[in-house]
């Protein structure tokens, strides 16, 4: 199975701060990668798909980019909604699997 | 308006087979192109890719799990259906049933709320 590694782990930001997030897969998987957010105790949301397509809904502060094995997911400009966790999730082959999350906590 | 909703016991006991059902609506399962799958997160963990059912009835199992998955779908009841055999307490968790399809590269897109389940005895 392929492998997805998120960095870092956890981050402490304030709002309005630019906060990018990378996620590395274990061999290449084109541009077949998704982020999600999770809240608590709520299931997670699609953000980005197909490595940068925004989904429908998302604010514009929520971009992607990267292909092969290396991914980053940026948020502009950080909202007192955005303090979750974030999930990256590789869809190219089976099993599916998603990082180990990253937190975003507030400064 | 897509929406999806787990159901079972909250429950179960060791070696136990623990039945969710999906019940969702807004989409078909016989439409061309949709998916549903199943996740689940223990608490405090991250996300796991279970298994995932295609419209077609292609069906695919994570391989760490595969001997004690079976995915299912009715679409005359807009159902699907994961059974898990020999429950352990390391199978605690929420599980997630969620929608894919193309139109979003195949990610889910849609996710129910969730349904914790837990074993013990």
């Amino acid at each position: 199975a392929i492998q997805m590694t998120q960095s870092p782990s956890s981050l402490s930001a304030s709002v309005g701060d630019r906060v990018t997030i990378t996620c590395r897969a274990s061999q290449g998987i084109r541009n077949d990668l998704g982020w999600y957010q999770q809240k608590p105790g709520k299931a997670p949301k699609l953000l980005i798909y197909a490595a940068s397509s925004l989904q429908s809904g998302v604010p514009s502060r929520f971009s992607g980019s990267g292909s092969g094995t290396d991914f980053t997911l940026t948020i502009s400009s950080l909202q007192p909604e955005d303090f979750a966790t974030y999930y990256c999730l590789q869809d190219y082959n089976y099993p599916h699997t998603f990082g180990q999350g990253t937190k975003l906590e507030i400064k | 308006q897509i929406t999806l909703k787990e159901s079972g016991p909250t429950l179960v006991k060791p070696t136990q087979t623990l039945t969710l059902t999906c019940t969702f609506s807004g989409f078909s399962l016989s439409t061309s192109g949709v998916g549903v799958g199943w996740i689940r997160q223990p608490p405090g963990k991250a996300l796991e890719w279970l298994a995932l059912i295609y419209w077609n009835d292609d069906k695919r199992y994570s391989p760490s799990l595969k001997s004690r998955l079976t995915i299912t779908k009715d679409t005359s009841k807009n159902q699907v259906v994961l059974t898990m055999t020999n429950m352990d307490p390391v199978d605690t968790a929420t599980y997630y049933c969620a929608h894919t399809s193309y139109s979003s590269s195949w990610f889910f897109d849609y996710w129910g709320q969730g349904t914790l389940v837990t074993v013990s005895s």
